[in-house]
């Protein structure tokens, strides 16, 4: 089993509506779970973090966590075509204290239509 | 307030060869984390330093080694290069008492032929 499971994509979704991106994780002692996004040729930028579980609101970004279900999610309302990228999720794997290394998935790439 | 600043951006080596990657830390953080992205793949982890000690690597053969020195920046080496080196090479830093993510240079693409 992969340590992070992502739908590759691509996901494919109108201008205004909502994208639902998903990811699952194997480690249930993850703490911190992020996600990323990605264009093409360039480094990650961190969009979210989260801890706990329930949902965390920035701007039209939410991200949702179940560590029951092993379960992170990110939601992008109201999306633009300046969306369209590549959007990795990761968690903090095995490490002291708060430097954990991450562990990512292969990411999924959505495209936003005008 | 300067992000993470790598350094060069490209780069072509032959195989065979060595190669040295560096990286400067955003302000105010104090470890530094490489990590290497093959085309189409997520970032998969090397090593990471703090306190000028490598304190946790990932499954990369000894080819990779580092160093951080006393002004947080760090270097990335690899040795003996492989054509299935070539990758964009980040490097991300972060504060350690924090734990709330990491900020991503704009890596280096390393090409060997």
């Amino acid at each position: 089993q992969k340590e992070v499971e992502q739908n590759s994509g691509p996901l494919s979704v109108p201008e205004g509506a909502i994208a639902s991106l998903n990811c699952t994780y194997s480690d249930r002692g993850s703490q911190s779970f992020f996600w990323y996004r990605q264009y093409s040729g360039k480094s990650p930028e961190l969009i979210m973090f989260i801890y706990s579980n329930g949902d965390k609101e920035d701007g039209r970004f939410t991200a949702q966590l179940n560590k029951a279900s092993q379960y992170v999610s990110l939601l992008i309302r109201d999306s633009q075509p300046s969306d369209s990228a590549t959007y990795l999720c990761a968690f903090g794997g095995s490490g002291r204290g708060n430097n954990r290394k991450l562990i990512w998935g292969l990411g999924t790439s959505l495209a936003v239509n005008p | 307030d300067a992000g993470v600043t790598q350094s060069p951006t490209h780069l072509i080596k032959t195989r065979g060869q060595q190669v040295t990657l560096r990286c400067s830390p955003k302000s105010g953080h104090d470890t530094v984390s490489w990590y290497q992205q093959a085309l189409g793949q997520g970032p998969q982890f090397i090593f990471q330093y703090y306190e000028e000690e490598e304190r946790q690597r990932g499954n990369f053969p000894d080819r990779f080694s580092g160093h951080q020195f006393p002004n947080y920046s760090s270097e990335l080496n690899v040795n003996a290069l492989l054509l299935g080196d070539s990758a964009l090479y980040l490097c991300a830093s972060s504060l350690a008492r924090t734990g709330s993510g990491y900020t991503f240079g704009s890596g280096t693409r390393l090409t060997v032929v």
